[in-house]
C-alpha cells in the first residue's frame, strides 16, 4: 500500500517571501500521479498543482512549483511571493496510474500554512 | 456546471440514528468516492465507485454503505451512527483518463459535510 508523509504540521511565511512544503511518499509502482491540494477555511479542496511520475520536468503553476525527486520519492511544493490568500491547509496526495484507481487518492496529514504581514 | 454537490453541509445526529449523505456530479465522471477528514489524519477513503453499479471498499468502510445506480449520484449511508463517525465527509469525482478539456486527471471535491454524532 502507498503512504504519503507530510512531516511539517505547521509552517509560517512572511508575505512576499518563499516557502517550501515537504512531502515524501512510498510506493512500489513506477507510474503514478502526485497532487497538492489547498484547503482554505471554507473547507473546499482546491487543486494547486499536479505532477506525472513519468515526466522529469517539474510542474509549475504561476507562483507554485514542485521539486519532484522520483528516486528519493520526494515531492515538495514551493510557493513564491506568498500572499495572505495562500494561508490554508495543504495536502499532498498520491494516485496510482493503474486502471480503476482514479478515485483512490492517498493523502498526507497536511501542513497548515500561516502567512504573516 | 455545478461540479460536485454535497448535501447537507452540516448535520447533527444522535447515536443510533441513520442518515444518507447525498452527492451528485454533473461532469459525467466515471469515478466517484467518499472520504472522511479527521484532525491530524488527512483524508481517508471510505468507499469508491468506478462506474454505475460498481462499488468497492476503501481504507475505512465499516459503518458505511454506498450504492451507485446512476453515473451522477453516489450517496453514502450511515446505518447506525456512532460518535466515532463524527467527521467532515467529502465526496469526489474524477475522469477515467488523464486529460480532458481543462481537466488534469485530478479529483473534484464537493464542499464537505460536517457531521456530529452525539
Amino acid at each position: 500500500a502507498q503512504t504519503v508523509t507530510q512531516s511539517q504540521p505547521e509552517m509560517s511565511v512572511q508575505e512576499a517571501e518563499t516557502v517550501t512544503l515537504s512531502c515524501t511518499y512510498d510506493t512500489s509502482e513506477s507510474d503514478y500521479y502526485l497532487f497538492w491540494y489547498k484547503q482554505p477555511p471554507s473547507r473546499q479542496m482546491i487543486l494547486v498543482i499536479r505532477q506525472e511520475a513519468y515526466k522529469q520536468q517539474n510542474a509549475t503553476e504561476n507562483r507554485f512549483s514542485v521539486n519532484f525527486q522520483k528516486a528519493a520519492k520526494s515531492f515538495s511544493l514551493k510557493i513564491s511571493d506568498s500572499q495572505l490568500g495562500d494561508a490554508a491547509m495543504y495536502f499532498c496526495a498520491y494516485r496510482s496510474a493503474a486502471a480503476g484507481t482514479a478515485s483512490k487518492l492517498t493523502f498526507g496529514t497536511g501542513t497548515r500554512l500561516q502567512v504573516t504581514l | 456546471n455545478a461540479g460536485v454537490t454535497q448535501t447537507p453541509k452540516f448535520q447533527v445526529l444522535k447515536t443510533g440514528q441513520s442518515m444518507t449523505l447525498q452527492c451528485a456530479q454533473d461532469m459525467n465522471h466515471e469515478y466517484m468516492s467518499w472520504y472522511r477528514q479527521d484532525p491530524g489524519m488527512g483524508l481517508r477513503l471510505i468507499h469508491y465507485s468506478v462506474g454505475a453499479g460498481i462499488t468497492d471498499q476503501g481504507e475505512v468502510p465499516n459503518g458505511y454503505n454506498v450504492s451507485r445506480s446512476t453515473t451522477e449520484d453516489f450517496p453514502l449511508r450511515l446505518l447506525s451512527a456512532a460518535p466515532s463517525q463524527t467527521s467532515v465527509y467529502f465526496c469526489a469525482s474524477s475522469y477515467f483518463g488523464l486529460v480532458r478539456g481543462g481537466e488534469k486527471g485530478e479529483a473534484f471535491f464537493g464542499q464537505g459535510t460536517r457531521l456530529t454524532v452525539v
